[in-house]
């Protein structure tokens, strides 16, 4: 079993929408959460990063943890077409530094 | 913010060479780190590398086909020895965000996509 679990897609929405991208993860010792958004050819740009459980926004953006059920949520309100990228999760602990990347998920926002 | 600049940006190299990336951040940090990111797949960490003392490797990655330099605290090398299709990656340096100190809060440079023929 991975430690992070995520659906790669991709997901397509129209321009607009509501979009909800998820990661599961397996290792309850992880108290930092971080989402990442790739678009082509460049670097992972820091998005979003939540400590320990509950709800972060910024923007049109809002991360969710829940780590009782290690869940971990980003959603984006009015989605646009400039959203289209790879939204990777990430989450670590301190016991020792090392992040752990989820597989990233392909969103398509359509005008 | 860092800004981080990866040298080269892509490359096709032949079976069996060995290929040296650049990293170069605009700071001075203590930790600089190398992740593959291979299609489909999630980032993958191969080594830490701190100025002064030897790259700590992770599970699967090893010092003869990835040596690290690391000369001063804003740059540091990667190199892909012996390559084989197999190591056809994108290869992303990165470095903590300044205050952040094990919370994996991450800059990212813009990757070296490396192809294998």
């Amino acid at each position: 079993q991975k430690e992070v679990e995520q659906d790669p897609g991709p997901l397509s929405v129209p321009e607009g929408a509501i979009v909800s991208l998820n990661c599961t993860y397996s290792n309850s010792a992880f108290q930092y959460f971080m989402w990442y958004r790739q678009y082509s050819r460049k670097g992972p740009e820091l998005l979003m990063y939540t400590y320990s459980s509950g709800n972060k926004e910024d923007g049109r953006f809002t991360a969710q943890v829940d780590k009782s059920s290690k869940y971990i949520s980003l959603f984006i309100r009015d989605s646009q077409p400039s959203d289209s990228a790879t939204y990777l999760c990430a989450m670590s602990h301190t016991g020792g530094f090392k992040t752990i990347f989820g597989a990233g998920t392909r969103l398509f926002v359509k005008a | 913010s860092a800004v981080i600049s990866q040298k080269p940006s892509r490359d096709i190299c032949q079976r069996g060479t060995s290929l040296t990336i650049q990293c170069q951040v605009d700071s001075q940090v203590t930790m600089m780190f190398w992740y593959r990111q291979q299609p489909g797949q999630s980032l993958t960490l191969i080594a830490t590398a701190n100025q002064g003392s030897e790259a700590t490797y992770e599970s699967g990655f090893v010092i003869d086909k990835f040596p690290i330099s690391r000369p001063n605290l804003t740059f540091s090398t990667l190199t892909v020895s012996n390559m084989s299709p197999e190591d056809s990656s994108i290869y992303l340096c990165s470095v903590e965000a300044p205050g952040a100190v094990n919370t994996g809060e991450l800059f990212f440079g813009e990757g070296s996509r490396l192809t294998v023929l």
